[in-house]
């Protein structure tokens, strides 16, 4: 099975801050990779798929990067309404989720 | 407007079953995969079976894999988890989500429901 790790479990900043959360494959998943926003009590919402592309809707402060094993997600200028747990997902072989980063104010 | 609504959860002694569905709505059903994934409290997202827009093709993870059953009814717009030999392990919120294609490999998953909670317990 494809193992993901995602950097860091946890990440503190400021409104109006650049974050960046990173996300390793324990083998090549091409661009197969996907974002997720989780907010407390509420069901992941789709934000990035095929490691750069927008879903429709998400602001576009959200931005996606990478391939092979290593992917990052980035978000331009934190927002207080970006406080969420994130997930990256592979789906080239099965689907997999990272442990998730917490990001908080 | 894309909807899927999940129902069926509840409290459950180990070693019984539960049968879980997913109503769809908004949207071709027959045309997309499906899929249930699974978060214990307090935990990541766990991917637990697909099928493909057709029925033709299903996948479960290891971890539930000759344990619970995926089937989808195009003429009620459902999906199902018939889930048998339930562990304590498989307390959880299961989330039933709709594929961004008809095929369940290379697929990514766009909508999401609000999820049904099974509790596996004495």
């Amino acid at each position: 099975d494809i193992q993901m790790t995602q950097s860091p479990s946890t990440l503190s900043a400021s409104v109006g801050d650049r974050v960046t959360i990173t996300c390793r494959a324990s083998q090549s998943v091409s661009s197969w990779l996907a974002w997720y926003q989780q907010k407390p009590g509420k069901a992941p919402k789709l934000l990035i798929y095929q490691a750069s592309n927008l879903e429709s809707g998400v602001p576009s402060r959200f931005s996606g990067s990478g391939s092979g094993r290593d992917f990052t997600l980035t978000i331009s200028s934190l927002q207080p309404d970006d406080i969420a747990t994130y997930f990256c997902q592979q789906y080239d072989t099965h689907f997999t989720f990272g442990g998730g980063t917490k990001v908080e104010i | 407007e894309v909807q899927v609504v999940e129902s069926g959860g509840g409290l459950v002694q180990p070693g019984r079953s539960l049968r879980l569905s997913c109503a769809a709505s908004g949207f071709s059903f027959d045309a997309y995969a499906m899929h249930w994934v699974r978060q214990a409290p307090g935990k990541g997202l766990e991917w637990v079976s697909g099928i493909s827009g057709n029925g033709g093709t299903t996948g479960y993870a290891d971890s539930v894999r000759g344990r619970f059953t995926i089937s989808r009814d195009s003429a009620k717009n459902s999906l199902y988890l018939q889930m048998k030999s339930l562990r304590p392990e498989d307390t959880a919120l299961y989330y039933c989500v709709k594929g961004n294609g008809g095929s369940f490999q290379e697929d990514f998953f766009d909508y999401w429901g609000q999820g049904t909670l099974v509790t596996v317990s004495s």
